[in-house]
């Protein structure tokens, strides 16, 4: 099994609403991440999970906080976003070495849940 | 900085066609990703490589290490390759945190 899964497709809320974005892989990966991609532009990273320790937050606002119940599974709640924050939020997971670093190990990604905040 | 550069950045092609997407970046690698991703849809990893040649199917991909240099090509071209074709690099040393490049928009005609 290669396929990272994520939940919701689509999402549509409002400004004032809270909901989360699902993600889980089978494959034994042991790094997670969140991504976060406007129309025609590459991903943004937003955060790395590493052991279920979260080891990179790039500077993301405190509206989107991230959790890793277990090895298989990684959220995104949201809060109080902004119609600016609308965009495909994609989930990918990869291999790690034993140090906590992904090293040159593969990223695989989800088909991603396209947000829209009203 | 580390900075990913492609080119074309769109590219029209007729059913059949050998295509071939560049990929240049500025500072040493450990590997690099060739990423697909179709209008509105997820992305699919094609290739990582750190040296010499991948194939898979139709799609081939090269890396010069040297001349910090990466290639995509397809093959026999059809109007299902028709989407954005995105390389990132892996910084040296290893890490969690891509280098995109701004992808290219294939377009494959019937």
């Amino acid at each position: 099994d290669t396929e990272v899964t994520q939940t919701p497709k689509h999402l549509v809320m409002g400004m004032t609403n809270k909901k989360s974005l699902k993600c889980e892989q089978h494959m034994g990966h042991r790094a997670m991440y969140w991504y976060k991609q406007k129309a025609k532009k590459p991903p943004e990273l937003m955060f790395v999970y590493s052991y279920e320790k979260l080891s990179i937050n790039e500077s993301v606002p405190s509206r989107f906080s991230p959790e890793c119940p277990n090895s298989s599974l990684l959220n995104l709640h949201l809060h109080a976003l902004q119609p600016e924050d609308s965009a495909l939020y994609l989930c990918a997971s990869s291999q790690t070495g034993t140090s906590g670093r992904s090293a040159v190990y593969e990223q695989y990604f989800g088909p991603g849940t396209r947000l829209t905040v009203t | 900085k580390n900075e990913v550069e492609q080119s074309p950045q769109n590219l029209t092609a007729q059913e059949g066609e050998f295509i071939t997407i560049n990929c240049s970046y500025s500072v040493g690698i450990s590997a690099l990703h060739w990423l697909q991703q179709h209008p509105g849809g997820g992305i699919v990893s094609l290739f990582m490589l750190s040296s010499g040649k991948k194939k898979h199917g139709r799609l081939i991909a090269t890396i010069n290490i040297q001349e910090k240099h990466s290639s995509l090509h397809i093959t026999a071209s059809h109007p299902r390759d028709s989407a954005v074709y995105i390389c990132a690099d892996i910084p040296q040393g290893g890490s969690e945190k891509l280098v995109f490049g701004k992808g290219t928009k294939l377009t494959v005609n019937p």
